[in-house]
């Protein structure tokens, strides 16, 4: 089975924070997908990044990062110096050659920037 | 080029009443999926198609629930005798069969609620 585990269930911090939000999955593939989504009030889901099991290195895009590690079947998201229009709810989400096509997202984590 | 349509966007209807909601994928694109998404929650997989054949359905997909895509286009998806539990946001995604990633363009999502 597949699952995607986002403990942090809500975050609020002010803005110009550092701020991580954690994502941990579970998949028996060994090629797999990782995704992270925002979705804002709107309601619709705004792609952000996109990593594959082999390749483990760090990203950077912006004000945005993210950190995979395969040894510890974590796929973090960090926004540095966070500005409100940040506020959204982000899931992580997971798709394995072997289970199909579908996505399997975790809970998200509501994100909060207060200024 | 245009993303992923959804119509209608919103749909208020009275408990056992049938609904039907409508996706226009990105064009070219051979696969549609279609998710469910309850408040608090992540989107979750209810079924998709390939072209026009229905590959995948899971079991949330209960007897009341049914979806087409007959001419490998654009989908439906029928709600039959609805509940209040059938309350959510139901998103629909298209991908293309060339894309390795799995990567699934999202539409706006159509917000469904039962009173």
């Amino acid at each position: 089975a597949q699952k995607v585990t986002q403990a942090q269930t809500e975050i609020s911090v002010v803005e110009k924070e550092d701020v991580t939000l954690d994502c941990v999955y579970e998949t028996r593939d060994t090629t797999y997908y990782l995704f992270w989504y925002k979705q804002p009030p709107s309601g619709e889901l705004v792609f952000l990044i996109r990593r594959n099991s082999f390749d483990e290195q760090n990203e950077i895009s912006g004000r945005y990062s993210w950190n995979f590690q395969k040894s510890t079947s974590s796929f973090n998201f960090t926004i540095t110096a966070s500005q409100v229009v940040d506020s959204a709810v982000y899931f992580c989400a997971l798709v394995g050659r072997g289970y199909g096509n579908k996505l399997v997202f975790g809970a998200g984590t509501i994100l909060r920037v207060k200024s | 080029d245009t993303g992923v349509s959804q119509n209608p966007r919103h749909k208020i209807t009275k408990r056992g009443q049938n609904v039907t909601f409508r996706c226009d994928p990105i064009s070219e694109h051979n696969r549609l999926y279609w998710y469910r998404q309850t408040l608090g929650q992540g989107p979750e997989f209810l079924t998709y198609f390939q072209n026009e054949a229905q590959l995948e359905k899971s079991r949330l997909l209960s007897d009341r629930f049914s979806a087409e895509r007959p001419k490998g286009s654009f989908s439906t998806l029928e709600i039959q005798r609805t509940e209040q539990g059938d309350s959510a946001m139901y998103l629909c995604a298209s991908s293309s069969l060339r894309d390795s990633s799995y990567e699934q363009y999202f539409g706006p999502g159509t917000r469904l609620t039962v009173t």
